[in-house]
């Protein structure tokens, strides 16, 4: 039991180019997130899953789009990266709504030049 | 809009108890978290509280809630360098699926 992973753990982009986020969970967890933590400030939402083929939109999600095909992964794209999306992305995983997120993954740590 | 507030830094002695505040704005939130990030890592659920307890005891942590001036505390008792890292309080918005998070307190344990 793995519980949420995140591939890649680094990188490095220059503005303009694109990339995928990809998040994985094995404990078949209906409900999916991505967010980004800067700075001082605490975690923000980008879009969250709340089941397989389902996403919606957070709180920050202008720049990233988000797929849910299979429930066990839950990617996140950057179509045309921006220094604003220097970052650090987590995904996290759980049961149900309305209840504690329990599982994050290690996070991901994005850089755009 | 939702808020979470938390003081940004503690500094406690190893051995004494540290307390980390944080105040709420959604009056309708059922649950309220704590969670510890450690330095490079994901975040960690340390404890929640359901809206209708004043106070949830797991070992050395205590949660106290005050519903009426929206007010979360969690208290570590004999703090160890071990809890040196950032603690995040959070409520839940049943209406987005969403998390609030605070900016987080940085607990500093002074050997």
């Amino acid at each position: 039991n793995a519980g949420v992973t995140q591939t890649p753990k680094f990188r490095v982009l220059k503005t303009g180019q694109s990339m995928t986020l990809l998040c994985a969970q094995d404990m078949n967890h209906e409900y999916m997130y991505w967010y980004r933590q800067d700075p001082g400030m605490g975690l923000r939402l980008i879009h969250y899953s709340v089941g397989e083929g389902t996403t919606a939109k957070g709180e920050v999600p202008d720049g990233y789009n988000v797929s849910r095909l299979k429930k066990q992964n839950f990617l996140l794209g950057l179509e045309s990266a921006a220094p604003s999306q220097t970052s650090v992305y987590f995904c996290a995983s759980s049961y149900s709504s309305g209840r504690a997120i329990e599982f994050f993954g290690p996070g991901t740590r994005l850089t755009v030049l | 809009g939702e808020d979470v507030e938390q003081s940004l830094f503690l500094s406690v002695r190893e051995g004494d108890s540290s307390v980390i505040n944080c105040t709420y704005t959604d009056s309708s939130s059922t649950y309220l978290y704590w969670y510890k990030q450690e330095p490079g890592a994901g975040l960690q659920l340390l404890t929640y509280i359901f809206s209708n307890m004043d106070m949830k005891q797991d070992q050395r942590l205590t949660v106290l809630l005050n519903k009426k001036d929206k007010h979360l505390s969690l208290r570590i008792a004999d703090t160890q360098t071990g809890d040196s890292a950032i603690y995040f309080c959070a409520e839940w918005e049943d209406s987005s699926y969403k998390l609030i998070f605070g900016s987080g307190t940085r607990l500093l344990v002074r050997p």
